[in-house]
């Protein structure tokens, strides 16, 4: 079946620190990808998607490049911010001709970003 | 509208106790999900409304989970006969129809679940 691997947690980088965090996915077909952030007490919230091969999405100064060739949708930002202190998950849907009925979702990352 | 709403945020109970949810979508979304998420994990699926009909559930549904959506508005889930195992957070989503993929999911906050 469809999975989602994420590099493991916890981060802790510095205020402005480049950040990335690997994702890479095992489905069939041509799934979409999503980044979702987590903050402390709130719903996840969908922080960028990539639907098709060779997509860059980007949010918020957050990009991930959908790559087919290597499975991979890594999470980047330049500099971080205190603020984006949370937990992200990467997430998949497999293709289909309707609307997906699932997310499959990797085990999250924790960041956490010091002043 | 102010987004997804899940009832308790919290719940404590004993083993063998039965337990039981509440979410409200987004007025006029007509999907909606429940996942269960433990500690240090992600959200895994355990069901999918699309009105009031259930389509899909999951194997991680047992028999002592079950949901409802009547009239196709607010959903239940409910646990019986809890167990330990059963502490997680609870999470429930929703979307309008003809979205593609997750890109139109609506979380709630979730409610956590703690079996003594």
């Amino acid at each position: 079946g469809d999975s989602v691997t994420q590099m493991e947690g916890p981060v802790t980088l510095s205020e402005e620190a480049f950040l990335t965090i690997n994702c890479t996915y095992t489905a069939t077909g041509y799934p979409s990808l999503f980044w979702y952030v987590q903050y402390p007490g709130e719903g996840l919230q969908l922080l960028l998607k990539a639907t098709k091969a060779d997509d860059k999405g980007s949010n918020k100064g957050f990009e991930a490049t959908y790559r087919k060739e290597t499975t991979s949708f890594h999470l980047e930002k330049g500099s971080v911010q205190v603020s984006d202190s949370a937990v992200y998950f990467c997430a998949l849907t497999p293709f289909s001709s309707g609307s997906a009925r699932q997310l499959t979702f990797g085990s999250g990352t924790q960041l956490t970003v010091l002043p | 509208d102010t987004g997804v709403s899940q009832n308790p945020r919290h719940k404590i109970t004993k083993r063998g106790q039965n337990v039981t949810f509440r979410c409200d979508p987004i007025s006029e979304h007509n999907r909606l999900y429940w996942y269960r998420q433990t500690l240090g994990q992600g959200p895994e699926f355990l069901t999918y409304f699309q009105n009031e009909a259930q389509l899909e559930k999951s194997r991680l549904l047992s028999d002592r989970f079950s949901a409802e959506r009547p009239k196709g508005s607010f959903s239940t889930l409910e646990i019986q006969r809890t167990e330990q195992g059963d502490s997680a957070m609870y999470l429930c989503a929703s979307s309008p129809t003809g979205t593609s993929g997750g890109a139109d999911w609506f979380f709630g906050p979730g409610t956590r679940l703690t079996v003594l």
